[in-house]
């Protein structure tokens, strides 16, 4: 089955403790994205991958980072997290020829 | 830069009613244009799409029309059921290739038996 699996699903932590979220698609894709979901703002992109070891920044990638070491995988990493994070956070994948965009389940996050 | 602007809700309405959700853009060339669907505790899921000017996007019973003119994309459905009970995302994709998806700020469909 075609899909796009984020870990954890929860998560609460501590402010300052680093973290890492995974995300894992098994559909040979080349783009892969990350976005917050904010409520009043919709989705916005974090940073995004065109392929393996080719990242770049989104609308709003402070206090994140990325990497695309694998072409299957895009982990979302944060350094230091704040409050501020506390967010819902998708994962997205689509391959170089198609309009449609493959989405994760999502990763709730709280930072305490 | 691009935009999408969307109606906010909640939007209630009784089973078998009509759904409109309005969608306005603004973006240079021609963008794609999509209907997401998030089911409570899902990630996103394509509802349709429409790639160019006066394509009707069509899945589910629900339909939507690229109109370049107007510079709209509304969602309709003529008989909402409850199951429909979601949150709706209207986006658009740049004509550059897929770096991102701009999404309105969704609406969420509540339908009462």
């Amino acid at each position: 089955e075609a899909q796009v699996t984020q870990n954890p699903r929860y998560l609460i932590t501590v402010t300052g403790k680093k973290l890492t979220v995974t995300c894992s698609q098994n559909m040979n894709h080349e783009y892969m994205s990350w976005y917050r979901q904010d409520p009043g703002l919709g989705l916005r992109q974090i940073y995004y991958s065109m392929n393996v070891e080719v990242t770049d920044k989104g609308d709003v990638p402070e206090g994140y980072k990325v990497s695309r070491k694998e072409k299957r995988n895009f982990p979302l990493i944060l350094e230091s997290p704040s409050p501020n994070q506390t967010s819902l956070y998708f994962c997205a994948s689509k391959d170089t020829l198609g309009t449609e965009a493959f989405f994760g389940q999502g990763t709730r996050l709280t930072v305490v | 830069g691009d935009s999408v602007t969307q109606m906010e809700g909640p939007v209630t309405l009784s089973e078998e009613a009509f759904l409109t959700i309005n969608c306005t853009y603004t973006a240079t060339g021609y963008p794609s244009l999509f209907w997401y669907v998030q089911y409570p505790g899902e990630g996103l899921q394509l509802l349709l799409k429409a790639t160019k000017a006066d394509d009707k996007g069509s899945n589910k019973g629900f339909e939507a029309t690229y109109r370049k003119e107007t510079t709209s994309f509304h969602l309709e459905k003529g008989s909402v059921q409850v199951s429909d009970s979601a949150v709706y995302f209207c986006a658009l994709s740049g004509n550059t290739g897929f770096q991102k998806l701009v999404f309105g700020t969704g609406t969420r469909l509540l339908v009462s038996p």
